[in-house]
């Protein structure tokens, strides 16, 4: 089955710098890869996701790049701020299939000091 | 709208008892979800309900587990004889369609459990 890997499990950044989260996904039928913000004493929140017919896709100060033959997927920051501070999590699942589950990554804390 | 809705929020109970946790999902979405997630880890798949259909239940850690659907609406998740590593928060997630689709799961708060 699907196996993601998410590293690292913890960043510290100044505001105003760019963090980077990547993942690796062991499974080449998955096609469908989410990014999740968890903020303490909450649910997980969609941040951002990718569909692997695309190589890249932005949203203001944040970004998802994916390499299908690689197998890995990355997450950008730019301009960091305090209110980014939290877990993020990666997943990946084989949209279209009768299963589908999410898989997650086990989650980078980021801490975004003013 | 609202969003998916759980409670308790959090729950101390002793070793051996049973638990009940709920999930309200949001109105109109046919797919619920149950996870686990255990301190410092990720998400860890428990159970999912499509409308009607048969549950998943492959992600279930042991015959202690269980989950029920009421009308595709309201789900409970029961742990009975409750152990000290079922400690961690279950969260109910909740999407328009089924997976496998590329839906977006929109989350609850959580419930957190410690067993004494």
């Amino acid at each position: 089955g699907e196996n993601v890997e998410q590293h690292p499990s913890t960043l510290s950044v100044q505001e105003g710098d760019s963090a980077v989260i990547k993942c690796t996904y062991s499974d080449s039928a998955s096609n469908y890869f989410p990014w999740y913000k968890q903020e303490l004493g909450k649910g997980p929140q969609l941040i951002i996701d990718i569909r692997s017919n695309v190589g890249e896709k932005k949203d203001q100060r944040i970004a998802v790049t994916l390499n299908k033959t690689a197998k890995h997927f990355s997450l950008h920051i730019t301009e960091t701020q305090p209110e980014d501070s939290a877990v993020y999590f990666c997943a990946a699942s084989t949209a279209g299939g009768s299963q589908g589950n999410l898989i997650f990554g086990k989650g980078t804390k980021l801490s975004v000091k003013p | 709208g609202a969003g998916v809705s759980q409670s308790p929020s959090n729950k101390v109970t002793e070793k051996g008892k049973d638990v009940e946790l709920r999930c309200d999902p949001i109105s109109g979405h046919t797919a619920l979800y149950w996870y686990r997630q255990s301190l410092g880890q990720g998400l860890e798949f428990l159970i999912y309900f499509q409308g009607n259909s048969a549950p998943d239940k492959s992600g279930l850690p042991s015959d202690r587990f269980s989950a029920e659907r009421t009308g595709g609406s309201v789900s409970t998740l029961t742990i009975q004889r409750t152990q000290q590593e079922d400690s961690a928060v279950y969260l109910c997630a909740s999407s328009l369609y089924p997976r496998g689709r590329g839906e977006t799961q929109y989350f609850g708060p959580g419930t957190r459990l410690l067993v004494l």
